[in-house]
């Protein structure tokens, strides 16, 4: 199974907007609703933040929202933040498997 | 509270053997599919190997498939990843993780230990 395409960085200023993509296939993205978003910092281990394409955990900001357009999926954060600044992955189940993308870094300018 | 525990990583030899435990509290462990994801330093995430609540369903990543086996104990709230003909390419952080609905499996993980570091090297 393929890692997804995600963009290696993006960057925004404090305030803005910015959407992460996340291209698929019709085998994984394109066929499936369960599309997560994974938020890690530094040192840490990665965090829930988006699941089943737009839906957010208890305690996870309203400013993450996800969407799905074919075999792409797309993570909007807006309002961005200083503590915003981390690495992001998306990732996508498959029949009996999954698979995540390889990863985009957010810079806060 | 809901929490994982990773251990067991180190320093080992190609060709070594390293055996990681979770140890997991705060939730129904035997209800739920549990994973263990790496990370190899710099580098994204890759799954590595699921097991479903009752043990009876396991899959591996190619990657690993022959060399590690994944286990669990639920009187014992803990889950096992042992490694055998380690490789260069399986220095990583090791992170045991939780499918987020009891019973099910569709990659959405959302409790996570702290990972456990593991070097091949000789």
């Amino acid at each position: 199974q393929s890692a997804l395409t995600q963009p290696a960085s993006v960057s925004g200023s404090p305030g803005q907007s910015i959407t992460i993509s996340c291209i698929g296939t019709s085998s994984d993205i394109g066929g499936s609703n369960y599309v997560s978003w994974y938020q890690q910092h530094p040192g840490k281990a990665p965090q829930l933040i988006i699941y089943d394409l737009n839906n957010r955990p208890s305690g996870v900001s309203s400013r993450f929202s996800g969407s799905k357009s074919g075999n792409t999926a797309s993570l909007t954060i807006s309002g961005l933040q200083a503590e915003d600044e981390a690495d992001y992955y998306c990732s996508s189940y498959t029949i009996n498997s999954g698979v995540f993308g390889g990863g985009t870094k957010l810079t806060v300018l | 509270q809901v929490q994982l525990v990773e251990s067991g990583g180190g320093l080992v030899k190609p060709g070594g053997s390293l055996r990681l435990s979770c140890a997991a509290s705060g939730f129904n462990f035997g209800a739920y599919y549990m994973t263990w994801i790496r990370q190899a330093p710099g580098k994204g995430l890759e799954w590595v190997s699921y097991i479903s609540a009752s043990g009876s369903t396991i899959s591996y990543a190619d990657s690993v498939k022959g060399r590690f086996t994944i286990s669990r104990d639920n009187a014992e709230n803990s889950l096992y990843l042992q490694m055998n003909s380690l490789r260069a390419e399986d220095t990583a952080v090791y992170y045991c993780a939780r499918e987020k609905v009891s019973w099910s499996l569709f990659w959405r993980f959302d409790v996570w230990g702290r990972g456990s570091l593991v070097t091949v090297s000789s």
